[in-house]
């Protein structure tokens, strides 16, 4: 059985502070990893995307994720949140079967409050 | 302009009805993808297609049928709608990864 964890469900911090939000995965096999924002009522905006090699990632606006293969994890990072970044934010899974990577499998999501 | 685009934005039903929900994708992509998201459950695939072909479905109610009429599009006609049923549905496209999300149909089942 495949699965992905988002362990905190919400996250609350202050405009300029850092923050981690953490997604752990099992599974033994390929996988692909990345991580999505929904803004309230809106769709779900791509952030970012891990697959092979440098298991740091850039994405947009700042954000970056760390492979962990040792841990199982897909961590994403930002040194300095904006209000704007408050969001849910979901890590996404796709594990390698019958060949292909075809569904993604969703974090429950973390809730993220920037307070101004 | 939206490359993704799901028509209705809300949709309301009563149990037992049927509703075709939209999805054009103007990104070139060859595979297409729905996804429901619901208060009681996270973001849950339901079916993949490739160039017009159905390559995976985790829907086990056959209530649920995706069409595809042009590469473009893939709708999702949902029968004998059941309150259960409410949620956000959301279409996706990708050219290999990463997958391209619309901004989704809110259905509500009365």
């Amino acid at each position: 059985t495949q699965t992905v964890s988002q362990s905190d469900a919400h996250v609350t911090v202050f405009e300029g502070d850092s923050v981690e939000l953490r997604c752990n995965y099992s599974y033994g096999g390929s996988i692909y990893l990345s991580w999505y924002i929904q803004h309230h009522g809106r769709g779900l905006q791509f952030l970012l995307k891990y697959y092979s090699g440098n298991p740091v990632v850039q994405g947009v606006n700042g954000f970056k994720a760390e492979f962990s293969k040792s841990d199982s994890s897909f961590h994403l990072r930002k040194a300095s949140v904006h209000w704007s970044d408050s969001a849910v934010y979901f890590c996404a899974v796709s594990f390698m079967l019958s060949g292909s990577f075809n569904k993604l499998t969703f974090g429950a999501g973390t809730r993220l409050a920037v307070c101004p | 302009d939206p490359k993704i685009i799901q028509k209705p934005k809300y949709l309301v039903a009563v149990t037992g009805s049927e509703k075709i929900l939209i999805c054009e994708q103007y990104l070139g992509h060859n595979a297409m993808y729905w996804y429901r998201q619901s208060a009681k459950k996270p973001l849950e695939f339901m079916f993949s297609y490739s160039y017009q072909k159905l390559m995976d479905n985790q829907t086990a109610s056959s209530r649920f049928q995706p069409q595809s009429s042009k590469k473009n599009h893939l709708d999702l006609q949902i029968t004998a709608l059941k309150p259960d049923d409410s949620a956000t549905y959301f279409c996706a496209s990708s050219a290999g990864r990463p997958q391209y999300f619309g901004p989704g149909t809110r259905l509500t089942v009365l």
